[in-house]
């Protein structure tokens, strides 16, 4: 299994344009999790979902960010519009059942 | 609230010698602790985890304690080597939210 897949693995772009980070979990896995590393805040929970359906989002930091997960294979966290604050890496992981997760690459994002 | 304490937040160790480090936890319901290493450019990567219902787990040099009654477990690495360094983060699953936080991270180094 090639494990988490995100893309892209970097992004740059400037203030005010929508950002759209993307994800595909591990096969057979039924939870899926996004997650903002911060040197300041650590890792944070944003969003997880449990065999598609979105479960909690109290994480979200703002309307700016929202997620889907339209089949068991894709995911995506959208910002719109995106704010220097947002910089950070995101992750997403994925598990079977709501332990053990498996960690992509992460998407270090870059907002100017 | 959900809060997972994390001590240190960095620590040198020579070779050879062992290393640990410390989390606590608000939640008395929580049962679930596992530990993640995070390599340069990467996402975490589980190395151990342990439930409420034992007090100890070993893999090789890595080994997890469990104080339930006082809220904190600690991860021990025996015979560090280079390969060691990394940043650490611990976790408890919080059961009332139903969701893993994280502590917000050790940096390891092993010096040679």
């Amino acid at each position: 299994d090639a494990g988490v897949i995100q893309s892209p693995r970097h992004e740059v772009t400037e203030m005010g344009q929508e950002v759209t980070l993307r994800c595909k979990p591990i096969s057979g896995h039924d939870y899926l999790f996004w997650y903002r590393q911060t040197m300041m805040r650590g890792l944070e929970l944003l969003i997880y979902f449990n065999n598609n359906v979105p479960i909690d989002d109290s994480g979200m930091p703002e309307d700016r960010f929202s997620a889907k997960m339209p089949n068991a294979s894709f995911s995506t966290l959208k910002i719109q519009p995106s704010e220097p604050r947002d910089s950070a890496v995101y992750f997403c992981a994925s598990s079977r059942g709501r332990e053990k997760l498996f960690f992509g690459s992460g998407t270090q994002l870059s907002v100017l | 609230g959900e809060n997972v304490e994390q001590h240190p937040s960095t620590l040198s160790v020579q070779e050879g010698d062992s290393a640990v480090i410390k989390c606590t936890y608000s939640d008395s319901a929580s049962n679930y602790f596992p530990w993640y290493k995070q390599e340069l450019g990467k996402g975490p990567q589980l190395i151990i985890d342990i439930r409420s219902n034992v007090g100890e787990k070993k893999d090789q040099r890595i080994a997890v304690t469990l104080n339930k009654t006082a809220k904190h477990f600690s991860l021990h690495i025996t015979e560090t080597q280079p390969e060691d360094s990394a940043v650490y983060f611990c976790a408890a699953e919080f059961q009332g939210a139903q969701k893993l936080v994280f502590g917000q991270g050790t940096r390891l180094t092993i010096n040679p």
